[in-house]
């Protein structure tokens, strides 16, 4: 069965400062990948996905990921933050199925 | 834009009450999905439906049940609601393509309170 792990619950960072959420998958086939943000009282909304071809993807609002299929993960980056980023950040997977499996989401604190 | 309407930001029911939480799409994707959003825990899916009047249970159905009689509505029903339902809900549609699943699209949820 498909699976998302989502290692850090909670995640401070300064603003400025670079960030990495880190995401792995479990999956029996080629996954389809997807990383979404929700800020406060609000519904999800998708930062980026990688079905196929190049494994670094580029989002809105400054976001990359990268697909690495050898450690099964695909960890979500920014260069520098801004306040404005700090959110939940949900990475998901899904397939054939098209149903979407979601890891248990990483809280992002940003410091003036 | 895709939009997806839930019809209630919150709610309060009783235990015992029947709960109907409705969700309409505008751009005519073939998937809805109802998730339930819980602290630490993610959206785990409760139910999802691929077309009208199907539907395919999800992770945790148990005392939910939908109906979808209409491709842009998908409604979500709380038989009795409990108050281990308190949470938040979201729906979300998203296009068939083939065997090729694409992105969801969520609604703004409804947060749900049983007391």
């Amino acid at each position: 069965a498909q699976s998302v792990t989502q290692p850090d619950i909670h995640i401070t960072v300064s603003e400025g400062a670079s960030l990495e959420l880190r995401c792995n998958y479990s999956y029996g086939a080629t996954p389809y990948l997807f990383w979404y943000v929700q800020s406060p009282g609000q519904g999800l909304q998708l930062l980026l996905k990688y079905f196929s071809g190049d494994t670094l993807v580029q989002g809105i609002k400054g976001f990359e990921a990268e697909f690495k299929r050898s450690q099964s993960s695909f960890n979500l980056r920014k260069p520098s933050v801004h306040w404005s980023d700090a959110a939940e950040y949900f990475c998901a997977v899904g397939g054939g199925a098209q149903k979407l499996v979601f890891g248990q989401g990483t809280r992002l604190t940003i410091n003036p | 834009d895709v939009k997806v309407t839930q019809s209630s930001r919150y709610l309060v029911k009783r235990t015992g009450e029947k709960v109907f939480l409705e969700c309409v799409q505008d751009m005519d994707h073939e998937n809805m999905f109802w998730y339930r959003q819980d602290p630490g825990l993610g959206l785990r899916l409760i139910y999802f439906s691929y077309d009208v009047k199907m539907k395919e249970k999800g992770d945790i159905p148990e005392g939910y049940s939908v109906s979808r009689e209409k491709k842009e509505r998908f409604s979500l029903i709380l038989e009795s609601a409990s108050t281990n339902q308190t949470s938040m809900y979201l729906c979300a549609s998203s296009l068939w393509q083939g065997t090729v699943g694409t992105e969801a699209f969520f609604g703004q949820g409804t947060r749900l309170t049983v007391v």
